[in-house]
């Protein structure tokens, strides 16, 4: 039971290039998150989800897309980087919604320069 | 708007000892949620304790506690008999029931238990 993983740990990317981020829960939740941490803040919803087939807008959906084609695997996409979008990712995911306990992943840390 | 104020930024007790964190929130609300998380170096996020805001109840897991003023819109953490691994930093957070895109963090506090 590895709980919740995420894909690549690190990556250093330029303004303008795409990349998705892997997220995969082995806990059968069915609600998975991605949030963005920046120094100094708390975490901040970038888009999350509720089922398989399902996604939704956080707080700070713009730049993102999501896709959750099976239900262990959560995704995010970046289509053209910006700097503004250098930041630790965490993916998390609930059995029960946003009250239950959130399970989160060790973090990818992304540079985009 | 919905906010959460963690009004020390670092802390640093002896281990041993007890430490209380302070978090006050702001909300019209009256339906809501309030969560403690950790973040201990290794970054992975873990739900310490979680408070209903209709229990009058203080939430208590082990040696973690809370005090919930819902009054004063405070929900502090008292962390006792503090353990070299409670070092992390601490996010207090809020949610109201039923607005799903809507959990708001704190900024934390970075916590140090010296030996």
């Amino acid at each position: 039971n590895a709980g919740v993983t995420q894909t690549p740990k690190f990556r250093v990317l330029k303004t303008g290039q795409s990349m998705t981020l892997l997220c995969a829960q082995d806990m059968n939740h069915e609600y998975m998150y991605w949030y963005r941490q920046d120094p100094g803040m708390g975490l901040r919803l970038i888009h999350y989800s509720v089922g398989e087939g399902t996604t939704a807008k956080g707080e700070v959906p713009d730049g993102y897309n999501v896709s959750r084609l099976k239900k262990q695997n959560f995704l995010l996409g970046l289509e053209s980087a910006a700097p503004s979008q250098t930041s630790v990712y965490f993916c998390a995911s609930s059995d029960g919604g946003f009250t239950d306990t959130q399970y989160f992943g060790p973090g990818t840390r992304l540079t985009v320069l | 708007a919905q906010t959460v104020t963690q009004s020390q930024p670092e802390m640093s007790v002896q281990e041993a000892e007890t430490v209380t964190l302070s978090c006050t929130y702001d909300t019209s609300e009256s339906n809501y949620y309030l969560f403690w998380y950790k973040q201990p170096p290794s970054r992975q996020m873990i739900l310490v304790i979680r408070q209903e805001a209709y229990k009058q109840q203080n939430a208590t897991e082990n040696r973690f506690s809370v005090n919930f003023q819902k009054a004063a819109k405070s929900f502090s953490l008292k962390i006792s008999d503090s353990q070299l691994g409670d070092t992390a930093m601490y996010f207090c957070a809020f949610m109201i029931l039923n607005r799903d895109d809507k959990i708001i963090f704190g900024k934390g506090t970075r916590l140090h238990i010296l030996p």
